[in-house]
């Protein structure tokens, strides 16, 4: 079954950077575009971007351009989102999300999702 | 951008009553490329519908999707207990937005 478990809870200063990882499985990886979706404390759902798992390429909403960048490590099954330059509006839950099928844009597979917490 | 507006932004609603669910798109969804998802408190969101009707593996035929172009709608036909939850559509016709979402609540 598809399964994608995601690295814990972070703390952060403003101006620093933090790295999530988010571990897949259960099917094969090269396959599929993985969502990186975060969602800050009774808020919506906010879409951040997209990484190809298996040529690499990325698109970024443009609200985000500037500070995250998207890799994986195929070897791994393991897809990486760095978001640069924190500041306290970016404290919220990060999730990855996998794609119901190459190229369809709903995802019904969910990281458990990461709380990042930016405070001084 | 393809902007995403739902409506009502709340609603209570008593189990056993029937909801239907607006998501209004500030341009044409091509190939009715919406979705719609459910998000219970400290939970990730649940898929129900992709293509705007296709209903995702594991739910309930009471949940209905419909729609295309700019007007989609969730349809719920009878409100079970565990149906109290947020709504958000999302268009991945053009990049990828979701609406602000529809809170789902018991009366």
């Amino acid at each position: 079954q598809v399964q994608l478990v995601q690295s814990g809870a972070e703390v952060k200063k403003p101006g620093a950077s933090v790295k999530v990882s988010c571990k897949a499985s259960g099917y094969t990886f090269a396959n599929y575009y993985m969502h990186w979706v975060r969602q800050a404390p009774g808020e919506g759902l906010e879409w951040m971007g997209i990484i190809n798992c298996g040529g690499g390429d990325t698109t970024y909403s443009q609200k985000f351009q500037d500070r995250v960048t998207m890799t994986r490590d195929t070897p791994t099954g393991t897809v990486y989102m760095e978001l640069s330059s924190l500041r306290s509006e970016d404290t919220a839950v990060y999730y990855c999300a996998r794609e119901v099928a190459l190229g369809v844009g709903a995802v019904p597979y969910w990281g458990q999702g990461t709380l990042v917490t930016v405070s001084s | 951008e393809i902007v995403l507006t739902q409506s009502p932004g709340t609603l209570s609603l008593s189990p056993g009553e029937r909801v239907t669910l607006s998501c209004r798109a500030s341009q044409s969804v091509s190939g009715r490329q919406l979705a719609w998802y459910q998000q219970k408190p400290g939970q990730a969101p649940r898929l129900l519908f992709h293509g705007a009707s296709s209903r995702a593996t594991g739910i309930p035929d009471r949940f209905s999707g419909s729609g295309s172009g700019t007007d989609f709608t969730l349809t719920i036909s009878r409100l079970e207990p565990e149906d109290f939850a947020v709504y958000y559509c999302q268009q991945y016709s053009r990049s990828y937005t979701f609406g602000q979402g529809t809170r789902l609540e018991i009366k």
